[in-house]
């Protein structure tokens, strides 16, 4: 165990439906992550939470929506996703202020959109 | 924009072998960089992590190198075990290691 959980582990949902992922870090971090984790591209970051300001990849669709009310939870918000969302989505936390910044991960919420 | 390669992608070892896993990334100026182990299925385990400023850093039989100027990493695994058998990933890191890219991962077996 790492620390951070996540839940649901599986999640199965239509493109019209609407999904949170939940992500919780019992590590006294500062800072959480979303990652996102495709069949055939490599992991690739989505969004990040550090001190309070968020920051974010350009490139992930409004259709994904975080949320983080403090330190220790992060959400992800999911609504009219396509199947190409389909994918394993991986949370982490870490402590910005430390020499390391070393990042922790969760075990995932494989995600499936039919 | 940083880019990071591993080779191989996948690698079939009989039990016992030293083996040597390969990550190259294309802009030096790293927070650090990490090694990660992931089973099938799961989430990431932290393996080693080497600050910018660090050569080497050394787990059991594990062993990671960092040549920042060359754009390179490498871990090492000494006397293989079926158990070693996951996809090994690295990852560096800029912004004060906000910042994680990942390679695309070695997918290790390991024979008994």
């Amino acid at each position: 165990e790492t620390g951070v959980t996540q839940t649901p582990r599986h999640l199965v949902m239509g493109m019209t439906n609407k999904k949170s992922l939940k992500c919780e870090q019992h590590l006294g971090h500062n800072a959480m992550y979303w990652y996102k984790q495709s069949a055939k591209k490599p992991l690739e970051l989505m969004f990040v939470y550090s001190l309070e300001e968020r920051v974010e990849n350009n490139s992930v669709p409004s259709r994904f929506s975080p949320e983080c009310p403090n330190s220790s939870h992060l959400f992800l918000h999911l609504h009219t996703l396509q199947p190409e969302d389909s994918a394993l989505y991986l949370c982490a936390s870490s402590q910005v202020s430390t020499l390391y910044n070393e990042q922790f991960f969760g075990p995932g919420t494989r995600l499936t959109v039919l | 924009k940083q880019e990071v390669t591993q080779i191989p992608a996948a690698l079939s070892v009989p039990e016992g072998e030293n083996l040597v896993l390969n990550c190259s990334f294309t802009d030096s100026a790293i927070y650090n960089l990490q090694w990660f182990r992931q089973d099938p299925g799961k989430g990431l385990t932290s393996l080693l992590l080497i600050q910018s400023s660090q050569r080497e850093q050394t787990s059991g039989r594990l062993n990671a190198s960092l040549d920042k100027s060359s754009g390179r990493s490498t871990l090492y695994i000494a006397a293989s075990q079926p158990g070693d058998s996951a996809t090994y990933l690295c990852a560096v890191a800029g912004n004060a290691g906000n910042m994680l890219t990942f390679g695309g991962g070695t997918r290790l077996m390991v024979k008994p």
